[in-house]
């Protein structure tokens, strides 16, 4: 079936710094991949939404300037967090359908997540 | 917006009984995809049951059925035959048809008892 990579599954980062997350479509082409935090024993709070080749829709209240989408190419998807501080120590989580239907369920692949952890 | 509601943060259940978890659901669309996701202590999120909106079966997958109403926009999971692997944290999730995210709800939590 449909598999997302996502790494690191873990990280842990002073505060200040950038942490970049992958998230790769390894037996299907995402042309639109969604970036989901989860805080602990909450839900998925949905983050952004990345076309690939175009620039990513930020929901409400998400800083685009602190959470910068790439989504170069139709297998590749990346979440980096600028100039991290402790209240953005979350679960992040990726996800993305198989846009051709052969391996769609019509609900999406995740990503294992990342926990990460700014100290 | 669409918003999906658990009442249920927390439910149990005898190992081999069966247990229902409630969702509801507010959209005014009419075409949309309904799904049940279970999450275990890994965090991975693993899709358990989905339905369509334009069928009035309701589906099924081996111990797991759901309960579709949709003009009462309801749509229970139902476990049959529980297993203490399936002890986990279960989201309903909802999406609009097309290229369009999830709407999760807030989850209820699952013990499995032996």
């Amino acid at each position: 079936g449909a598999v997302v990579s996502q790494h690191p599954s873990r990280v842990i980062c002073k505060s200040g710094t950038s942490v970049k997350i992958e998230c790769r479509s390894l037996d299907f082409q995402a042309t639109t991949m969604f970036w989901y935090r989860q805080f602990p024993k909450q839900s998925l709070m949905l983050m952004a939404t990345s076309n690939e080749g175009s620039k990513a829709t930020y929901e409400q209240g998400v800083e685009k300037d602190k959470f910068l989408i790439n989504h170069a190419s139709l297998t590749l998807s990346t979440l980096t967090v600028t100039s991290a501080h402790p209240e953005d120590s979350s679960f992040y989580i990726c996800s993305a359908r198989d846009q051709t239907g052969t391996i769609s369920n019509y609900g999406y692949t995740f990503g294992s997540g990342t926990r990460l952890t700014v100290v | 917006a669409q918003t999906v509601t658990q009442s249920q943060p927390e439910m149990s259940v005898q190992e081999a009984e069966t247990v229902t978890l409630s969702c509801t659901y507010d959209t005014s669309e009419s075409d949309y995809y309904l799904f049940w996701y279970k999450q275990p202590p890994s965090r991975q999120m693993i899709l358990v049951i989905r339905q369509e909106a334009y069928k009035q079966q309701n589906a099924t997958e081996n111990r797991f059925s759901v309960n579709f109403q949709k003009a009462a926009k309801s749509f229970s999971l139902k476990i049959s035959d529980s297993q203490l692997g399936d002890a986990a944290m279960y989201f309903c999730a909802y999406r609009n048809s097309g290229n369009t995210p999830l709407v999760f709800g807030k989850g209820t939590r699952l013990s499995v008892i032996a």
